[in-house]
């Protein structure tokens, strides 16, 4: 399997352009993440989908965020307008739900789009 | 205060030293722990797995949960080179896949 491939793996733009950020699950994965990561604040959820329906948006840090998942195949982080403070690493995740059990549950992580708005 | 506290380091040993790693947490209705591994560039990747209280290992790496402390511990022994990398421990509450609180991530050099 080829895991959580995500694209851009790098982007930079200037404060005020669109940004989208997109991200493939692993095959048969009912849930997909998408995580935020800076050296301040480390590792944040922003949303999930299951079965490509938003469950928690909490995360989301505001309006100028969307995030969609049109099928169980791809999904979309947007920002518009970025602005600088919005640079940071984004990972997508994607996990099967099982029963819970000991031996628990394991949540795949893609290798991130790092984004850098100047 | 945020649901899980770790201490970012960075921290650096030379090879074969032993190293502990070592989260708190807030809410006691946390009860499953993980330890994610994360090398420079990559995402994060998960190393350990423990339900509940109790310990539990594989291989040079011991996982650790005192939940009447609220601590959760990540050993490991003889370290090498290739362990050197960001650890993030991370917990959940069960009733919904998925949601989980990460730390900040250790950064851990092991020099040969």
């Amino acid at each position: 399997d080829a895991g959580v491939i995500q694209s851009p793996r790098h982007e930079v733009t200037e404060m005020g352009q669109e940004v989208t950020l997109r991200c493939k699950p692993i095959s048969g994965h009912d849930y997909l993440f998408w995580y935020r990561q800076t050296m301040m604040r480390g590792l944040e959820l922003l949303i999930y989908f299951n079965n490509n329906v938003p469950i928690d948006d909490s995360g989301m840090p505001e309006d100028r965020f969307s995030a969609k998942m049109p099928n169980a195949s791809f999904s979309t982080l947007k920002i518009q307008p970025s602005e600088p403070r919005d640079s940071a690493v984004y990972f997508c995740a994607s996990s099967f739900a099982l029963a819970r059990s000991n031996s628990g549950n394991t949540i795949y992580f893609g290798e991130g789009s790092w984004l850098t708005v100047v | 205060q945020k649901e899980v506290e770790q201490d970012p380091g960075p921290l650096s040993v030379p090879e074969g030293a032993i190293v502990s790693l070592n989260c708190t947490y807030s809410n006691s209705a946390f009860q499953y722990f993980m330890w994610y591994r994360q090398y420079s560039r990559k995402g994060p990747e998960l190393l350990m797995y423990t339900y509940s209280s109790g310990n539990k290992e594989d291989g040079r790496f011991t996982a650790q949960v005192d939940k009447s402390s609220k601590y959760i511990s990540l050993f490991i022994r003889d370290s090498q080179p290739s362990d050197s990398a960001t650890y993030l421990c991370a917990v959940d509450r069960g009733s919904t896949l998925g949601r989980l609180y990460f730390g900040r991530g250790t950064q851990l050099t092991v020099w040969p």
